[in-house]
């Protein structure tokens, strides 16, 4: 069956960055994209970016352009996400996703990573 | 003013049918969009439900019940999430989202009791 295994929980300083890893199984990495989405304690979801494991394209939302970075491994099938420069605001939950290629369609999500930034 | 707006909240019977509503921005026309819907519960990631555009193209999500369905009112420029049937394992957060402007938006959410 697919899975998306993300990495554990992190504890950043304001400043710092992180870096996240979705490690999949279950389905041929190169054939769908990635998203990476997240949600704040109690807010709504919020859409990151994406990657096609395949190529490496990517494409970002606006609001995190300059400061993040999603990359990938096609030997281990493992996603990255990057955050740089920290703020309190980064603190959420950051969860990947899968979709078949222009579609949005993220049929499979992974666990979810915490991340917390304080000083 | 939002891309996609849903209800915070909405309340509804057991066994009664829920509609939730997803209204676009001014100038966003709903016909021309798929509409995607999401469900999520406290402390896990969210679910896909379905994907709509038209009544001859939609997607139900992998073992998402019928009662799940997915509709547009036009007059509204709104995507709508019709559950009937309601259960009560249905309470939790629906997400609408698009695709705009290269991204991805969601919507706010809607918080459906089941009560």
């Amino acid at each position: 069956q697919v899975q998306l295994v993300q990495s554990g929980a992190e504890v950043k300083k304001p400043g710092a960055s992180v870096k996240v890893s979705c490690k999949a199984s279950g389905y041929t990495f190169t054939s769908y994209d990635i998203n990476w989405v997240r949600q704040a304690t109690g807010q709504g979801l919020e859409w990151m970016g994406w990657m096609s494991p395949n190529s490496g394209y990517t494409g970002y939302a606006q609001k995190f352009q300059g400061r993040i970075s999603m990359t990938r491994d096609t030997s281990t099938s493992t996603a990255y996400l990057e955050l740089t420069s920290l703020t309190s605001e980064d603190t959420a939950v950051y969860y990947c996703a899968k979709n078949a290629p222009l579609t949005g369609d993220f049929d499979d999500w992974g666990q979810g990573t915490r991340v917390t930034v304080s000083s | 003013q939002a891309v996609l707006t849903q209800p915070s909240s909405l309340s509804a019977s057991p066994g009664a049918s829920a509609s939730l509503a997803c209204t676009l921005r001014s100038g966003i026309n709903v016909g021309t969009y798929n509409i995607y819907w999401f469900q999520q519960n406290p402390g896990s990631p969210p679910q896909y439900l379905l994907r709509y555009k038209s009544d001859s193209d939609k997607r139900q999500g992998s073992g998402v019940p019928s009662r799940f369905s997915g509709s547009k009112d036009a007059s509204a420029n709104a995507g709508i999430l019709l559950i009937s049937g309601l259960q009560s394992e249905d309470e939790g957060d629906y997400y609408c989202m698009l695709w705009h402007s290269n991204s991805w938006v969601f919507g706010g959410g809607t918080k459906l009791t089941v009560l």
